[in-house]
C-alpha cells in the first residue's frame, strides 16, 4: 500500500532553514507527483509547490519562491522541501502529498511535520 | 493568482443534505477536488474531478461543477461527516494549483 512517512518536527528560529522529508513506498516512486501543502494553526490548506520526481522539475506557489526548494532523491524514493528565511508566520504542519497527474487530486499524503518557528 | 470562495460554515441536521459551495470565475472549466479534514488529520480526498467519488467514499458524498460555481453535497448526512471540508483546482494559466479557504460542516 501506498505510504509517505515524514519526518519528525522541528523547531526553528527565525532566520533559519528547515528541510522535511517524505518517503514513498508501496509505489513505483517516479510515477507520482509530490505536492507540499502546509496548514498554520487553526487555518486552512495552503499549496506550496509541486515536484516530479521522474526528471526533478519543480513548480513553486509564487509566494514561496525564492524561499523554497524542493529537492528529490530516486535511490532513496524520498522528496525533500527546504524553507529558508523562515519567520513566525511559517510555523504550520507540513504535509506532502502525491498527484497522478499534475492537475490530478491529492490521493495520498504523509503525516504531517509540525515546524515552529520561535525565538 | 485563481480565487477560490467557500462559506466558512455549514450546518445540518442529521440525515438532511448538506451543500458546500465553491466560487470562482469559470470554475466550471476547471477541474475541482474536495477534501474532508477531521481535527488533528491529514486531507482525505472525498470527490476528485468535478464528481467522481474514489473507491471507499460513500455514495452519499456527490459533486458538481458548473459556471462559477462547484457544489460538495452530502446527503443523510451523520455525525461523522463534521469536518472541515476544501476545494481545490489546478489554474492551468500559471501552473499552480489552490485551494479554498474551508468551510466548517456542523452536524447539529
Amino acid at each position: 500500500q501506498v505510504q509517505l512517512v515524514q519526518s519528525g518536527a522541528e523547531v526553528k528560529k527565525p532566520g533559519a532553514s528547515v528541510k522535511v522529508s517524505c518517503k514513498a513506498s508501496g509505489y513505483t516512486f517516479t510515477s507520482y507527483y509530490m505536492h507540499w501543502v502546509r496548514q498554520a494553526p487553526g487555518q486552512g490548506l495552503e499549496w506550496m509547490g509541486i515536484i516530479n520526481p521522474s526528471g526533478g522539475s519543480t513548480v513553486y506557489a509564487q509566494k514561496f519562491q525564492g524561499r523554497v526548494t524542493m529537492t528529490r532523491d530516486t535511490s532513496t524514493s524520498t522528496v525533500y522541501m527546504e524553507l529558508s528565511s523562515l519567520r513566525s508566520e511559517d510555523t504550520a504542519v507540513y504535509y506532502c502529498a502525491t498527484s497522478g497527474y499534475s492537475y490530478g487530486s491529492n490521493d495520498y499524503w504523509g503525516q504531517g511535520t509540525l515546524v515552529t518557528v520561535s525565538s | 493568482s485563481y480565487v477560490l470562495t467557500q462559506p466558512p460554515s455549514v450546518s445540518v441536521a442529521p440525515g438532511k443534505t448538506a451543500r458546500i459551495t465553491c466560487g470562482g470565475n469559470n470554475i466550471g472549466s476547471k477541474s475541482v477536488h474536495w477534501y474532508q479534514q477531521k481535527p488533528g488529520q491529514a486531507p482525505v480526498v472525498v470527490i476528485y474531478y468535478d464528481s467522481d467519488r474514489p473507491s471507499g467514499i460513500p455514495e452519499r458524498f456527490s459533486g458538481s461543477n458548473s459556471g462559477n460555481t462547484a457544489t460538495l453535497t452530502i446527503s443523510s448526512v451523520e455525525a461523522g461527516d463534521e469536518a472541515d471540508y476544501y476545494c481545490q483546482v489546478w489554474d492551468s494559466s500559471s501552473d499552480h494549483r489552490g485551494f479554498g479557504g474551508g468551510t466548517k460542516l456542523t452536524v447539529l
